[in-house]
């Protein structure tokens, strides 16, 4: 099955930083998203984006699917955007039916 | 509010016991799947199901755990015997109709969770 890579496991910051998470995948993909879990443990989508880039205030992400790659940027953080950042990716095609597969996330700690 | 909905949010069960989850998908979805996180784990993908069909189940243990979408209600989860490594969140998602055949994939939508916690 498809590999999910993110990078860094651990990122810790001061408010006002700006940050680079990273996801890379061993195969093509036709679905790819990015979740951030927040301190309750929901799951929230925050961009589908199996290619190209889109901006949605302060995160932004890039996918480029050539080259098995997405990245989510974060900039002038805040503490609630602390939390867990999952990149999730999937294929239809053959047996996969579209599961996605999750990366083991990047933890983020933002301190006021 | 017309996202995945989950119920119940916390469920206690002991050794022995069944636990039933429950997903009623997004209004207009016919794509369920149940993904199972364990403590400090990523999700893990378990069972996919259109109404009245399991598609894939590859992801889910071959004993105690069954799932069904029925025609009318929500889709179930089900672990019969519970031990105390069932503990965890169970996440459902549900995603529209995509064309047959086209490949083409659509984004899925998270409900809350379940944490069950076994004693």
């Amino acid at each position: 099955g498809i590999q999910v890579e993110q990078s860094p496991p651990d990122l810790i910051l001061q408010e006002g930083a700006n940050s680079t998470l990273r996801c890379n995948f061993s195969d093509s993909v036709n679905n790819l998203q990015w979740f951030h879990q927040n301190p309750w443990g929901q799951l929230i989508n925050l961009f589908y984006i199996p290619s190209g880039t889109k901006q949605n205030g302060r995160l932004s992400a890039t996918t480029v699917a050539t080259e098995r790659y997405s990245l989510l940027y974060i900039s002038s953080s805040q503490t609630t955007d602390s939390g867990v950042y999952f990149c999730a990716v999937g294929n239809a095609g053959g047996t996969s039916y579209g599961k996605l597969t999750f990366g083991q996330g990047t933890i983020l700690t933002v301190h006021p | 509010n017309a996202g995945v909905m989950q119920n119940p949010r916390h469920l206690v069960r002991r050794r022995g016991q069944e636990a039933r989850l429950r997903c009623s998908p997004m209004k207009g979805h016919s794509h369920v799947y149940w993904y199972r996180q364990l403590p400090e784990e990523g999700l893990k993908f378990m069972v996919y199901l259109q109404k009245e069909n399991i598609i894939d189940e590859s992801g889910m243990p071959k004993e105690r755990f069954s799932a069904e979408f029925p025609k009318e209600g929500p889709s179930i989860l089900r672990i019969q015997q519970v031990v105390r490594g069932d503990s965890a969140a169970y996440f459902c998602a549900s995603s529209p109709t995509r064309g047959a055949g086209t490949g083409v994939n659509q984004p899925q939508h998270f409900g809350d969770g379940t944490r069950l916690s076994i004693l």
